[in-house]
């Protein structure tokens, strides 16, 4: 079982529409939860960043976390063809050996929005 | 703009060459973090340095080095390059060592 699962997609929805975009993983000792948006030959930006389980909302994008469920999502409302991209979920924990929080990766979804 | 520059943008090579590729962090930045992105493989970490020293170790062939440099920038030396190395390459940075990174726009290696 990998540390992080994540749909592959691709997901195709028409403008205005909500997404919901969904990461399950394994590792207890995931403590941060990030969602990084990229865009076609583009880095990955960080989008929403995230340590408690709950909700946090900016604008458009709630990123929810349920430990207890090892279940971390992205909802987009009023979605846009700008929001077009491929939407990573990423997850951190302490490498004791390295002294520093390590990141793992889902492999994305790519999301199309249609107009 | 992230702050993060990375050069060349695209590199076009044989097999069995070396190449390096290069980073910039965000000003201020300490660590810098080097992945490997293909289309199979997803976003795969290789090796991260903090402040000059080697923190930590991914999936990172031996052929492959990496350095960070007084002036914090980093490079990332592949060598004996085969057909399956060719993919996107990017450099990450962050100050607060918490998982918070900063991508550059990558480096695209085509090996032929």
């Amino acid at each position: 079982q990998k540390e992080v699962e994540q749909d592959p997609g691709p997901l195709s929805v028409p403008e205005g529409a909500i997404v919901s975009l969904n990461c399950t993983y394994s590792n207890s000792a995931f403590q941060y939860f990030m969602w990084y948006r990229q865009y076609s030959r583009k880095g990955p930006e960080l989008l929403m960043y995230t340590y408690s389980s709950g909700n946090k909302e900016d604008g458009r994008f709630t990123a929810q976390v349920d430990k207890s469920s090892k279940y971390i999502s992205l909802f987009i409302r009023d979605s846009q063809p700008s929001d077009s991209a491929t939407y990573l979920c990423a997850m951190s924990a302490i490498n004791s050996g390295a002294g520093s929080y390590q990141l793992t990766f889902g492999k994305g979804t790519k999301l199309s929005v249609i107009p | 703009d992230s702050g993060v520059t990375q050069t060349p943008k695209h590199l076009i090579t044989a097999t069995g060459q070396r190449v390096t590729l290069r980073c910039s962090p965000r000003s201020g930045d300490l660590s810098v973090y080097w992945y490997q992105q293909s289309l199979d493989q997803g976003l795969q970490f290789l090796i991260q340095y903090y402040n000059g020293e080697e923190r930590a170790k991914g999936n990172i062939l031996e052929r492959f080095s990496a350095q960070q440099f007084p002036d914090l920038h980093s490079e990332l030396n592949l060598s004996s390059l085969e057909l399956g190395d060719s993919a996107l390459y990017f450099c990450a940075s962050s100050v607060a060592q918490t998982g918070e990174l900063f991508f550059g726009e990558g480096s695209r290696l085509t090996v032929l």
